[in-house]
């Protein structure tokens, strides 16, 4: 089956430094993924889509500046969250549409702490 | 604009017995998907059953299956002869099936808990 992995699962780190996530998916091309935060006991908050060769599109709400997305490659995004805070502490989860069938596959998530 | 509803916050349940998980939805879209996602202590999104707005039948997968009413924009499922393993987060989620890719819309989620 297609597989999504996501590095790293887990990350702690101090406030005011960045951390990168990546999302990969692993057997198949996807031009497009998808970024997601959770908050404890929350439903996922889609946070951006991401599209191969292009900018990201946002949320409302979603600070661009904060949330760096690059989708480098065919099976790589990766979603940087700058000058990291407390509140930006979450579970972040990357889904990925597989081209040849519009089919999204998950990844299995990072959880931030940010101290 | 689509919305997704879940207005069971949590279940309780017998191991053994069937249990009904609801999910409403609102869209002004024709064609569309629904979609059950399982989401234990761990994190990770499982897969559970799909439903598209076109299918005659309700899905069916193993002891999951969906009751898909149309006209009442209802997606709920089913779990049949419930397990201690299913004691989890459940989300319903709905997307367009329009050309390309699209996003996914959650529900607020339900959590189930299976009592021994």
């Amino acid at each position: 089956g297609a597989v999504v992995s996501q590095h790293p699962s887990r990350v702690i780190c101090k406030s005011g430094t960045s951390v990168k996530i990546e999302c990969r998916s692993l057997d198949f091309q996807a031009t497009t993924m998808f970024w997601y935060r959770q908050f404890p006991k929350q439903s996922l908050m889609l946070m951006a889509t991401s599209n191969e060769g292009s900018k990201a599109t946002y949320e409302q709400g979603v600070e661009k500046d904060k949330f760096l997305i690059n989708h480098a490659s065919l099976t790589l995004s990766t979603l940087t969250v700058t000058s990291a805070h407390p509140e930006d502490s979450s579970f972040y989860i990357c889904s990925a549409d597989r081209d040849v069938d519009n089919e999204q596959f998950f990844g299995p998530g990072t959880r931030l702490t940010v101290l | 604009a689509q919305k997704i509803t879940q207005t069971q916050p949590g279940m309780f349940v017998q191991e053994k017995e069937a249990v009904t998980l609801d999910c409403t939805y609102d869209t002004s879209d024709p064609s569309y998907g629904l979609f059950w996602y399982k989401q234990p202590s761990s994190g990770e999104m499982i897969f559970l059953i799909y439903q598209g707005s076109y299918d005659q039948q309700n899905a069916t997968e193993g002891r999951y299956s969906l009751n898909f009413q149309k006209a009442r924009k209802s997606a709920n499922l089913v779990i049949s002869a419930s397990q201690l393993g299913d004691s989890a987060m459940y989300f319903c989620a709905m997307r367009d099936l329009i050309q390309g890719a699209q996003k996914l819309v959650f529900g607020q989620g339900t959590r189930l808990t299976i009592n021994p």
